[in-house]
């Protein structure tokens, strides 16, 4: 069974650019995850998705969003890029067990900002 | 709000040493706590878990009890390994908001040498 597959692995942008992040979950789960992981700071909630839908937002501000598609695949956009978005973006995925803790983490997508 | 304190690293110990990552947490309800950990280059995994006061969670040689009166959930191996080099990570979700993903904490880095 396939785990958590994001993409791309690495993504280079400037300052002012928009980054598109991908994220498929497990097949079968219906629930997906956001978290952003700086150095230094830990990992800080994003954004949850479930059945299509935005369920949660962490505290980021509005140039972050996603979307959630009808495969349960989703997206996370990051417009007007600043430095400090620069971090490891990690997806999550989970099932029947959704919202209670059991996730399963995808490998992250570095993004670097300059 | 919620929030989780882990201990600063980095931890190193030597091969077979005894191994404690402390953690604490602030919380409204009643919430369950985990321990994730994240191997070099992987994504994130749960390591074990406990969703109720006096619970211990088990998993690998690790544990961890869910302390309520101290509102901690320190984690313990007796005899670390050097594959248990990673990165961990302690977390809570409130079991009476569904609305709320996974709070984590900074993330613990140990480093076990032979």
């Amino acid at each position: 069974e396939a785990g958590v597959t994001q993409s791309p692995t690495h993504l280079i942008k400037t300052r002012g650019q928009q980054a598109t992040l991908r994220c498929s979950p497990i097949s079968g789960h219906t629930s997906v995850y956001w978290y952003q992981q700086a150095l230094g700071l830990g990992l800080q909630f994003l954004l949850w998705y479930d059945e299509g839908e935005e369920r949660n937002r962490g505290n980021f501000p509005p140039r972050f969003s996603g979307r959630q598609f009808p495969n349960y695949s989703s997206e996370l956009n990051v417009n007007a890029l600043e430095l400090e978005d620069s971090a490891l973006y990690l997806c999550a995925s989970s099932g029947e067990d959704r919202g209670r803790g059991k996730l399963f983490f995808g490998s992250g997508t570095q993004l670097s900002v300059l | 709000g919620n929030s989780v304190t882990q201990m600063e690293g980095p931890v190193t110990l030597s091969e077979e040493a005894f191994l404690t990552i402390n953690c604490t947490y602030t919380a409204t309800g009643y919430p369950s706590l985990f321990w994730y950990v994240q191997y070099p280059g992987e994504g994130l995994q749960l390591l074990l878990k406990a969703t109720k006061a006096d619970d211990k969670g088990s998993n690998k040689g690790f544990e961890a009890t869910y302390r309520k009166e101290t509102t901690s959930f320190h984690l313990e191996k007796g005899s670390v390994q050097v594959s248990d080099s990673a990165v961990y990570f302690c977390a809570l979700t409130s079991a009476n908001q569904a609305g709320t993903a996974l709070i984590f904490g900074k993330g613990t880095t140990l480093s076990v040498s032979s």
